[in-house]
């Protein structure tokens, strides 16, 4: 069966700081992946998206980056983290257009 | 650009009752649509998915219909426990592309 991790759970940054959050995916292969946010009490919004290892699309312009070195595995950047990066952090996996499964998240705090 | 909409509204009722959430879209065409439940600190999770050619897709005590004229799905609990207590989010969807958009949810609180 599939499973997704992301880490770390929990994390405090201050403001100017770099960011590197990872997802990994086990037994699927070439799986779309994402990133999304999830701001305190709001709904999804989609950060990122690949469909293959060095291929990533970005829905909104911000500080953040993402890459995929691996066929499973999604890597969240940033060089400098704002305040309004704060929040709750979400990768996911699809195998094709349809079903996503998400990871169990990274709660973000930004100092 | 494409709007989904779901009240933000939490829904309470009372267990045993009926659940009805709904989702509203415009300036899209979805061939398909799915709900997730999503529990305060988790991620989402999938429940049902319901094609533009289906009607209405049942599994155990939930109930999807999604109406392409209206631009609407309606997701339904019945005989709600408290433990169905949580946010239900609405995601339409394409073939045409490889992501597709989550509403902001409706948080549903049922009282024992």
């Amino acid at each position: 069966s599939q499973t997704i991790h992301q880490w770390p759970a929990t994390l405090v940054q201050p403001v100017g700081s770099p960011l590197s959050l990872e997802c990994t995916v086990e037994g699927t292969s070439n799986p779309n992946l994402y990133w999304y946010r999830q701001a305190a009490g709001r709904g999804l919004q989609l950060l990122f998206y690949s469909v293959g290892i060095g291929q990533i699309s970005s829905e909104v312009p911000q500080n953040l980056s993402a890459s995929r070195p691996q066929d499973r595995q999604f890597i969240l950047s940033s060089k400098k983290l704002l305040l309004s990066d704060s929040g709750f952090y979400l990768c996911a996996w699809s195998f094709g257009q349809e079903t996503q499964y998400f990871g169990p998240g990274t709660r973000l705090l930004v100092l | 650009s494409q709007k989904i909409e779901q009240n933000s509204e939490a829904l309470n009722i009372q267990e045993g009752k009926t659940a009805t959430l709904t989702c509203n879209y415009t300036n899209y065409s979805p061939a398909y649509l799915q709900w997730y439940r999503q529990d305060p600190g988790r991620g989402p999770v999938f429940l049902l998915l319901i094609r533009e050619n289906e009607k209405e897709k049942r599994k155990e005590r939930l109930k999807v219909t999604f109406d392409t004229t209206l631009k609407q799905s309606l997701f339904h609990i019945t005989a709600s426990q408290p433990a169905d207590s949580a946010t239900y989010l609405c995601a339409p969807g394409s073939y045409n592309f490889n992501k597709f958009y989550f509403g902001s949810g409706t948080k549903l609180n049922v009282k024992p």
